[in-house]
């Protein structure tokens, strides 16, 4: 069990910049979470795939923000046309497969901050 | 509403004293799930419990224990004989009631443990 991998740690750009980061899940989990998180507070849902398809997409989510899973295994998340408020830290999770609410572990996060 | 609710923001102990933290959530659901998640400064969360509402017995993992009160909607944690290590920002969590999947966390408490 190598844990959840996220890439890069660390992002600076500029206003107006995309970025994309990069989520590798446990291996055996098919359950893949994005969050966002900003100081001081908790965690705050994105989206959800299982296998390659993406199941739920938080109403947050603005058109600037997309995901993918495209072979069920790694993730990514791509922000276009970044802005001031998009600077936080940003968690990828996942779980096993079976029933609902197994634990979600997650990675070390890739902090982003927008010049 | 679907809130969960972490009163305490911050807490500061010394170290081997004990610890409550407390955490309050709402639903209108008959089955759900609670977790608490563990950030050290690192940043990483870090799984710490989930527990079914039929079973609301305490837990008791070595200095770690959890009393749910179904009646009052808490799930609180408290950590026995404190220790340096223990200083992070915990959070407390669960699923929120159209979604298997989107966990809905509290603020987060952050504890400080003083040597």
């Amino acid at each position: 069990d190598t844990g959840v991998s996220q890439n890069p740690r660390h992002k600076i750009t500029k206003r107006g910049q995309n970025v994309t980061f990069r989520c590798d899940p446990i291996s055996e989990h098919n359950r893949l979470y994005w969050y966002r998180q900003t100081l001081g507070q908790g965690p705050e849902f994105l989206t959800y795939f299982q296998n390659e398809a993406q199941l739920e997409k938080s109403r947050l989510l603005s058109d600037r923000f997309s995901a993918e899973r495209p072979k069920g295994s790694f993730s990514t998340l791509e922000i276009q046309r970044t802005e001031q408020g998009d600077s936080a830290m940003y968690l990828c999770a996942s779980s096993q497969t079976g029933s609902s609410n197994q634990p979600q572990h997650f990675g070390d996060g890739t902090r982003l901050s927008i010049l | 509403a679907q809130k969960v609710t972490q009163a305490q923001t911050e807490i500061s102990v010394v170290e081997k004293e004990d610890v409550t933290l407390d955490c309050v959530y709402e639903t209108r659901d008959t089955t759900y799930y609670l977790f608490w998640y563990k950030q050290p400064p690192s940043g990483e969360l870090v799984f710490l419990i989930r527990r079914n509402s039929f079973d609301e017995q305490n837990e008791i993992s070595g200095r770690y224990s959890w009393n749910f009160q179904k009646s009052t909607s808490s799930f609180n944690f408290t950590i026995t004989a404190s220790q340096v290590v223990d200083s992070a920002v915990y959070f407390c969590a669960r699923p929120i009631m159209d979604s298997n999947y989107q966990l809905i966390w509290g603020a987060g408490t952050k504890l400080i443990i003083k040597p």
